[in-house]
């Protein structure tokens, strides 16, 4: 069983609807990183949070520590929003110790 | 335009070839990192490079040779390497390597026959 868990592993919606992907982990955690990843390979930082809640444009992060969860958020989903959204947690010894999710598809339908 | 530039984008290599997958930063950090992205796998860290030196080496057969020559510029030195180590690989920077945001490249999306 993977140290990070995504759910679901392939997520596909009509133009317009809010999405939720989540993410599990098992280990303790200094920050939890959420990113995209095109069809061309290139990868986005999205957010990078520890605590609370996140909010960037449409998109709203959210963590829970106690329960090791975390969810992303889409508002008024778009087509454009079609990727790979990776979940990863950053362990004590920093950015060299980011455990991957296996990452979620979304493909968004106009 | 990323801030982190991988080039080629695409290789393809025979078993015996030696190539080598280059990768640039322009945001002035002092962390460089190399992942691996294998098909239905999550991301792999390979090998990482704090100023220059490498502080993290993540059980990387021997096929595969980091080299850092400054804080800018780091590359990946591939010699007979197997079908197997097909995949994307990711380069990446960050401003120290504690609690600071990754920048990823495009990727070198690498095909051994």
């Amino acid at each position: 069983k993977n140290e990070v868990e995504q759910s679901p592993q392939n997520l596909t919606a009509q133009e317009g609807e809010f999405i939720t992907i989540n993410c599990s982990y098992s280990v303790g955690i200094s920050a939890l990183h959420w990113l995209q990843q095109h069809p061309g390979g290139g990868i986005v930082s999205l957010f990078m949070l520890s605590s609370g809640k996140k909010k960037h444009g449409r998109l709203i992060a959210t963590i829970n520590i106690q329960e090791k969860h975390s969810s992303l958020h889409i508002t008024a989903s778009h087509p454009r929003d079609s990727a790979v959204y990776i979940c990863a947690v950053m362990g004590d010894g920093g950015a060299q110790k980011l455990v991957f999710g296996q990452g979620t598809r979304l493909t968004i339908n106009p | 335009e990323t801030g982190v530039t991988q080039t080629p984008r695409h290789l393809v290599m025979g078993m015996t070839n030696k190539k080598s997958l280059k990768c640039e930063q322009h945001l002035g950090h002092n962390a460089m990192y190399w992942y691996k992205q294998s098909a239905k796998k999550p991301l792999e860290l390979m090998f990482v490079y704090s100023l220059e030196e490498r502080v993290e080496n993540n059980s990387v057969p021997s096929r595969f040779s980091p080299e850092c020559p400054n804080s800018s510029h780091l590359f990946l030195h591939l010699h007979t390497l197997q079908p197997e180590d097909s995949a994307l690989y990711l380069c990446a920077s960050s401003q120290g390597v504690a609690y600071s945001p990754l920048h990823f490249g495009n990727g070198t999306r690498l095909t051994v026959t």
